[in-house]
């Protein structure tokens, strides 16, 4: 069984541009979810999908983040613009119901 | 709400001796409790989980974790440590409602450096 997959694995973009980060979850996995770690601080979560619907997406830090699972399959979180601040390791897991799995990460750096 | 304390920022333990990383957790009602591991350069893996029975729960790769209701700890432990072993470990806790799936809240990590 193929594991929840991430793209890219590393990217650095300057201040003020746009990133697309890719997930897709491990096949016939309702649930999506995305963390994000701050260099050297816990893990934190983002927004969780069930299906194509925002179940819960009150960690989303401001509207410079959209994320997006059209058709319940992949999905993206787009950061536009970039700021510094959201530099850090975007992590996606997906899950049947309670054991989450996860994807090995997307490392942003924003310069 | 719920929260997540690993006091540790790094524990340093000599290859064969045992190991202890510390977790304590606050949530609303029972918990579901989960230890996660990361590799340099790899993504979060499961190692194990508490969510009702045995207090001592049996994970991959020799760990162990006790469950402690009245202190609400949930340490993780293996009896002989690796030099493998070296990595960063999380602790995570969600509510435990049956049928609903919801958001893990994680702790800052600790690094375990496993020595010769």
């Amino acid at each position: 069984e193929a594991g929840v997959t991430q793209f890219p694995s590393h990217s650095v973009i300057e201040k003020g541009q746009t990133v697309t980060l890719r997930c897709d979850p491990i096949s016939g996995h309702d649930n999506l979810y995305w963390y994000r770690r701050v260099m050297g601080k816990e893990i934190k979560f983002l927004l969780h999908f069930v299906k194509e619907s925002k179940q819960d997406e009150s960690g989303m830090p401001n509207n410079r983040f959209l994320a997006e699972r059209t058709g319940g399959t992949y999905s993206t979180l787009k950061v536009q613009p970039a700021e510094l601040e959201d530099s850090g390791v975007y992590f996606c897991a997906s899950s049947h119901r309670n054991e989450q799995y996860f994807g090995p990460g997307t490392r942003l750096t924003v310069t | 709400a719920q929260s997540v304390a690993q006091p540790e920022d790094q524990v340093n333990v000599a290859e064969g001796n045992p190991l202890t990383v510390k977790c304590t957790y606050s949530v609303s009602g029972n918990p579901y409790l989960f230890w996660y591991v990361q590799y340099p350069n790899r993504g979060l893996q499961f190692l194990l989980k508490y969510i009702t029975g045995d207090n001592l729960v049996k994970g991959s790769y020799g760990f162990e974790a006790e469950f402690n209701k009245s202190q609400t700890s949930f340490h993780l432990k293996k009896p002989s440590a690796l030099v493998s072993d070296s990595a960063l470990y999380f602790c995570a806790v969600r509510p435990l409602v049956s049928g609903t799936a919801s958001k893990l809240t994680f702790g800052t990590g600790t690094r375990l450096q496993v020595t010769l």
